[in-house]
């Protein structure tokens, strides 16, 4: 079954500490996502990425960092720059970055901070 | 400044009926337009798109339709089932870069 896998699904983090969130997909896709979601609000784009190696920034990119090593794997950092990390998290692919392709989601990360 | 909105935080549609779902977008630049199904604990699901050209898109109980010059989006779920309760978002689309939008969700509840 191809899907996308991020873990873990529950997070606690101290203040001042550094945390990655993972996600995996096994769709083949070339572009990963992340978006946080906080309570009333749609979705929010933090990063994304067309291809290996190379990713951007997207609207709330600030206290955020992300690596895109392999095709599979796009870790989310939440640095301890990140002063409300508290939301859900989600991860998505796609083909490409054509806006036309729909995001395949993964179930989501809830941080919360100790 | 919000992209998209979705004005309608709730809506509750009795079992059978239709279910319309609205959004409104900022910008005429955007080129398309789709929506997604979320249930509680889970990431959101791709239901339906439609792209700048067409004014309408069926697949099943699912038509999307789309008034570019009023730059509205709305969905439409007939009959509606309970199974259709969950929160739903539209989002829109351009060609490149980060041009990518989604609104606040709209909670359906479909009652027996």
């Amino acid at each position: 079954d191809g899907g996308i896998t991020q873990s873990p699904k529950y997070l606690f983090r101290k203040e001042g500490q550094n945390v990655t969130l993972s996600c995996e997909q096994n769709l083949n896709h070339d572009a990963m996502y992340w978006y946080r979601q906080d309570p009333g609000q749609g979705l929010r784009l933090i990063y994304y990425s067309q291809i290996v190696n190379d990713f951007q920034k997207g609207d709330i990119a600030e206290g955020y960092s992300v690596s895109r090593e392999k095709k599979e794997s796009f870790p989310l950092t939440v640095t301890s720059a990140q002063k409300n990390p508290t939301a859900f998290y989600l991860c998505a692919s796609s083909f490409d970055r054509i806006g036309n392709q729909p995001q395949h989601f993964g179930d989501g990360t809830r941080l919360s901070i100790l | 400044d919000q992209q998209v909105k979705q004005n309608s935080p709730s809506l509750s549609v009795q079992e059978g009926r239709i279910s319309i779902l609205n959004c409104d977008y900022t910008n005429s630049m955007f080129d398309y337009f789709l929506w997604y199904k979320k249930y509680p604990a889970e990431g959101p699901t791709f239901l339906i798109s439609i792209s700048s050209i067409k004014d309408k898109n069926e697949d099943g109980r699912f038509t999307v339709f789309l008034n570019k010059s009023a730059k509205h989006l709305s969905l439409h779920i007939v009959p509606s089932q309970p199974g259709d309760s969950a929160v739903y978002f539209c989002a829109v689309a351009g060609n490149t870069g980060n041009q990518f939008y989604f609104g606040t969700g709209t909670s359906l509840t479909v009652i027996p």
